[in-house]
């Protein structure tokens, strides 16, 4: 599987933009990039993912570089409840490829009021 | 709340104790996944079932553990004779048939083996 590469921890502060980068330099051409997040106490919920374009939804923005090999998630407007481990992933979209998530150890974004 | 549910939350055995665990995923998907989380780590993948056909197993499935999903729909996941190394977070997680689909995660059980 192809590997990403995330900053252990980042802080941020209440309403301001996050910038959530993501290396994965040995990407595939068929590998999608995905983020979950994992609140305390709770299982990874998806966030949003993408191929190739940036990719907007109502949780966040996925801003991918034009060779592939890096990616940044952005949380326009940080709230208390954005306080969570944020996990990049590289997802082949290949018939018969494994369906499994691989996590690391993703970056923990912590919110200050 | 996802959909997925996951019993008990909490379990404390003691070492050499058998233990089941059970995921109810959302109705309507049928893939079905266990991962296992270490404090600090991310959560790793164990084993998957489409339907009732379990298609993938993880080197970490070790043969004391056993997993079910006789209806392809709730799906047990078994420890036996459990060790101290075993205490962790069991996380069960759902998704439709096709591939790249979202995978929605239950609250997991924590598992704790003195």
């Amino acid at each position: 599987d192809a590997k990403t590469t995330q900053p252990n921890s980042m802080e941020s502060n209440e309403e301001e933009p996050v910038h959530l980068p993501c290396n994965h330099s040995t990407i595939s051409g068929t590998d999608y990039i995905h983020w979950y997040r994992q609140l305390p106490s709770q299982g990874p919920e998806y966030v949003i993912h993408g191929l190739t374009s940036n990719v907007n939804n109502r949780m966040a923005s996925l801003a991918i570089a034009e060779d592939r090999k890096s990616s940044t998630l952005i949380l326009h407007r940080a709230t208390l409840r954005d306080a969570a481990v944020y996990y990049c992933i590289l997802r082949d979209v290949v018939q018969g490829g494994s369906e499994k998530l691989v996590f690391g150890k993703g970056t923990k974004l912590t919110v200050n009021p | 709340d996802t959909g997925v549910s996951q019993d008990p939350r909490h379990k404390i055995t003691k070492r050499g104790q058998n233990v089941t665990f059970r995921c109810d995923p959302i109705s309507e998907h049928n893939r079905l996944y266990w991962y296992r989380q270490t404090l600090g780590q991310g959560p790793e993948f164990l084993t998957y079932f489409q339907n009732e056909a379990q298609l993938e197993k993880s080197r970490l499935l070790s043969d004391r553990f056993s997993a079910e999903r006789p209806k392809g729909s709730f799906s047990t996941l078994e420890i036996q004779r459990t060790e101290q190394g075993d205490s962790a977070m069991y996380l069960c997680a759902s998704s439709q048939h096709t591939s790249l689909e979202t995978q929605y995660f239950g609250p997991g059980t924590r598992l704790l083996v003195l």
